[in-house]
Order: structure tokens, then sequence, then C-alpha cells
């Protein structure tokens, strides 16, 4: 089994439509991320959290939400999904003793398609 | 100007050739890089991570930084048709809270 799993790997959905995409994961990392990947574009960071109660905005995150439930759980809301915000989105963790920031581990990634 | 720059390619070379990918920097506060390789349709995966001025070499991978120029490269020496992939440079944003990646360079390796 992964180390970092994603639902729905893959989802379709119309415009105005609420979305959440889950993350879960074993390694016992205090930090979880969700970076979304457009072509051209590479990964941009939408939220991170480094516990259950640091939530932080990264470069994107207008139109997006996010709950840290546990520390091993980490969601991502669209409240009202848009077409642009169709794209391939990735969690990641990072944590472990001594391990710098930049060390991610990413989950399978979720496709999400807004028509 | 995005804060990681990279050359989008594609790269192609040879197998057996040395590929060299590149990228820069803007925040002069950041300390930490690192390469990440993902193959079509997978996920990131890291590679290489380099911390101070110089080489850092694992197996086939040289990572080389330059922080006078802000400036941060990746060496595949015998380059393999399964190094074909698109490779993400990274670096960690000062004050250490975020990564921040370039846009990837696609690598080519012709058998």
């Amino acid at each position: 089994d992964a180390d970092v799993t994603q639902t729905p790997r893959n989802r379709i959905t119309k415009t105005g439509k609420r979305i959440m995409l889950e993350c879960s994961q074993t390694k016992g990392h205090d930090r979880m991320y969700w970076y979304r990947q457009d072509p051209g574009l590479g990964l941009r960071l939408i939220y991170y959290s480094f516990d259950v109660k640091d939530i932080n905005k990264g470069e994107i995150s207008d139109g997006y939400s996010v709950s840290r439930q546990a520390q091993a759980k980490f969601s991502l809301s669209l409240e009202s999904a848009i077409p642009n915000q169709t794209a391939l989105y990735f969690c990641a963790t990072s944590g472990g003793r001594g391990a710098n920031t930049g060390e991610l581990f990413f989950g399978e990634g979720s496709r999400l398609t807004v028509l | 100007q995005k804060e990681v720059e990279q050359n989008s390619g594609p790269l192609s070379v040879p197998e057996g050739a040395i590929a060299s990918l590149n990228c820069t920097y803007s925040d002069r506060g950041s300390q930490s890089f690192f390469w990440y390789r993902q193959y079509s349709g997978k996920s990131p995966e890291l590679i290489m991570s380099i911390y101070s001025n110089g080489d850092q070499e694992d197996g086939r991978f040289t990572a080389q930084l330059n922080k006078a120029s802000q400036y941060v490269s990746l060496l595949i020496r015998d380059s393999q048709p399964s190094d074909s992939a698109t490779y993400l440079c990274a670096g960690v944003n000062t004050g250490g809270f975020k990564t921040i990646f370039g846009a990837g360079t696609r690598l080519f390796v012709k058998a």
C-alpha cells in the first residue's frame, strides 16, 4: 500500500459543484501539503499544514479550502468548482527526524476535470 | 518572474551521454535545493538534495549549487532510456516553510 494515499484518483464534475479531495498518510510525518500541477506551470502550492492546528496558504489558495482532521489526514475542498480548476492535484508529506522541509513524499495524484 | 526557473525543453541526448539540466532561483535566502524526477503519469520522486555550494554526487547523478549565481544544476552521466522523464528543480524558501518548484525540464534519452 502507498504511504501517501489520495482519493479519488480521478473525478469529473460540473461547474458549481462542491468537491473534496482526501489525503491520508502512514509515514508519521507532521507536515502535509496540497499542490496542483498544470502543463507548463509545474507544481504550485495551494495550502500547507505543519500540524493539526497549523494551516497556511500557499501560492494559489483562492477558491480552495483545507481541513487537517488528524495528523495523518489532510483534505482539500473546492466549494464551487470552476473549469480553470481542472488539474492534477498532489498531496505530499515531509518530516521525520532531521528531515528537510523540501524532502517531499507525494501521493499518486488526483486528476480533476471540471466541465 | 517565477521564483524557480527551468528551461522546459525537451532536452534530447543519446544513450550513454551526459545530460545537463539547469535551474535558477530568485530567493537569495533559499538554502536547500532538490531535484525530483517525474515519469509520465506518475508522481514526483526525490532523487537529489543539495544544501551547500559545490557538488553532491549519488551514483550517476551529480547536483551542483552556486549560491552566488543562484544556479542549480543536475548532471546525469551515462544516460539511459529509463532516465527519460521530467525533472523538477525545487527550492525551500527563506524561513524554510515552503518548497517552490520550477516548471520542469523534459528529458529524452535516445537508444
